[in-house]
């Protein structure tokens, strides 16, 4: 079955650390852009960056450039987004897409969501 | 503030053709091609309408998709209960160099 299966809510503290992953199956892992995305409760849509997972070459939001690292394992068909310092601010539902079915044209496979609520 | 704008909200009773409006710029939905997310409450989202007009397997042909200049459409002919969710434009902007989407528009089934 093709699908992208994220890794389990998470309750953190503020400056601590913290990494989520993205498993792809099913498919080429490396043959399509793996993309994060922003959801603050209540919240739109937003693109924190994408990278290509046959030679982790990456592309960022301004928006997040700098307080947000995308890698990939392609070993292990698993894209990550991980921070060093997470602040309050970063409490929000994150999902990961794929451009598997229309060729990267668009999101068309999703992660099912990896909920961070960050608080003292 | 997006680069991409959308009402924040729709409404329309069923059986109604309702219409959601994405407007950009030269740079984004006036160089390339416009996707439509549906996010139903609670669940991930789910691509509706890629490269402007065309419906992924699954979508029925009463929901559609259209561009002119810098501004694009969708449209949900026949509109039923299910179909309230949060609907979001999305497209690749030269400018940015990067991916952005509309604020979102909450269509409500009266």
């Amino acid at each position: 079955e093709v699908q992208l299966v994220q890794s389990g809510a998470e309750v953190k503290k503020p400056g601590e650390s913290l990494r989520i992953s993205c498993k792809a199956s099913g498919y080429s892992f490396i043959s399509y852009w793996i993309t994060w995305v922003r959801q603050v409760p209540g919240k739109g849509l937003e693109w924190m960056g994408s990278i290509d997972p046959n030679d982790s070459h990456t592309k960022y939001s301004p928006s997040f450039q700098g307080h947000v690292t995308i890698s990939a394992d392609k070993s292990i068909s698993t894209a990550y987004l991980q921070w060093s310092s997470l602040k309050a601010s970063d409490t929000a539902m994150f999902y990961c897409a794929s451009g598997y079915y229309y060729d990267n044209k668009a999101f068309d496979l999703w992660g099912q969501g990896t909920m961070v609520a960050v608080s003292s | 503030q997006s680069v991409l704008t959308q009402p924040p909200s729709a409404s329309g009773t069923p059986g109604q053709r309702v219409t959601i409006s994405c407007s950009g710029s030269s740079s984004s939905i006036g160089s390339n091609t416009v996707n439509w997310y549906q996010q139903l409450p609670g669940t991930a989202p789910k691509l509706l309408i890629y490269s402007n007009n065309h419906r992924p397997s699954g979508v029925p042909d009463r929901i559609s998709g259209s561009k002119s200049g810098t501004s694009a459409s969708l449209a949900i002919s026949g509109l039923q209960s299910e179909d309230e969710a949060d609907y979001y434009c999305g497209i690749w902007d030269d400018s940015l160099n990067g991916w952005v989407f509309g604020g979102g528009t909450r269509l409500t089934v009266l």
